[in-house]
């Protein structure tokens, strides 16, 4: 079965530190890529989109993923994480389908230190 | 403002009891999804919809169930054959078309505890 997997489940780093998240998936076809953030109290929103084109690609709030083929991976990055950064991260995948079902990896949970 | 709204935000369910949440949307999204979110899991689609009065089981579908009959409407009843319903579930809407590609809006999602 088709599967997502995120390999840090919590991450704690101090402001102004380096951000990378690992994203794998399973699945050897056409995938559409996308990483959701859900901050405290708030709903599920998305932060960026990989469909085709350019394997780097740029979301909200200064964080970037670069999608890698050949090694089914996805993962986030930000040069230098702020407090307000502080939420949980979910990688997910599209298989090449019509449909919009998505299949999310676990979550990992940010917690920035001031 | 367009969006996604859930109710009730927390809901209390007895042993044997089916207890529906609901889910509507004001975006003109044709397609609805219910997930349900345990901590360290992830996300799991329980059941989808890409159009009115039509619907696919997701991946955990066994215990809900689900209804279409209106476009901005997806209710998801939890029935008493899901023996493990204490969840936070989230309802998300997207619209149709480019291949699926569209992204997904979700609710605020409904806690459902059991006492």
């Amino acid at each position: 079965a088709q599967s997502v997997s995120q390999h840090n489940h919590h991450v704690i780093l101090s402001e102004a530190a380096s951000l990378e998240l690992g994203c794998n998936y399973s699945y050897g076809g056409t995938v559409n890529l996308f990483w959701y953030v859900q901050y405290p109290g708030q709903h599920l929103q998305l932060l960026l989109k990989y469909f085709s084109g350019d394997p780097l690609v740029k979301g909200i709030k200064g964080f970037e993923a670069e999608f890698i083929k050949s090694k089914f991976s996805f993962n986030l990055r930000k040069p230098s994480v702020q407090w307000s950064d502080t939420a949980e991260y979910f990688c997910a995948v599209k298989q090449g389908s019509n449909t919009g079902k998505l299949i999310f990896g676990q979550g990992t949970t940010l917690q920035v230190k001031p | 403002d367009g969006g996604i709204t859930q109710s009730p935000k927390y809901l209390f369910r007895k042993e044997g009891q089916n207890v529906t949440l609901s889910c509507e949307q004001n975006l003109n999204h044709d397609a609805m999804y219910w997930y349900r979110q345990d901590p360290g899991q992830g996300l799991r689609l329980i059941y989808y919809s890409q159009i009115v009065n039509d619907f696919q089981k997701g991946d955990i579908a066994e215990g809900y169930s689900v209804s279409r009959e209106k476009k901005e409407s997806f209710p998801l009843t939890v029935t008493s054959a899901q023996k493990n319903p204490t969840a936070f579930y989230l309802c998300a809407s997207s619209a149709t078309g480019q291949g699926g590609n569209q992204p997904q809006h979700f609710g605020d999602g409904t806690r459902l505890s059991i006492l």
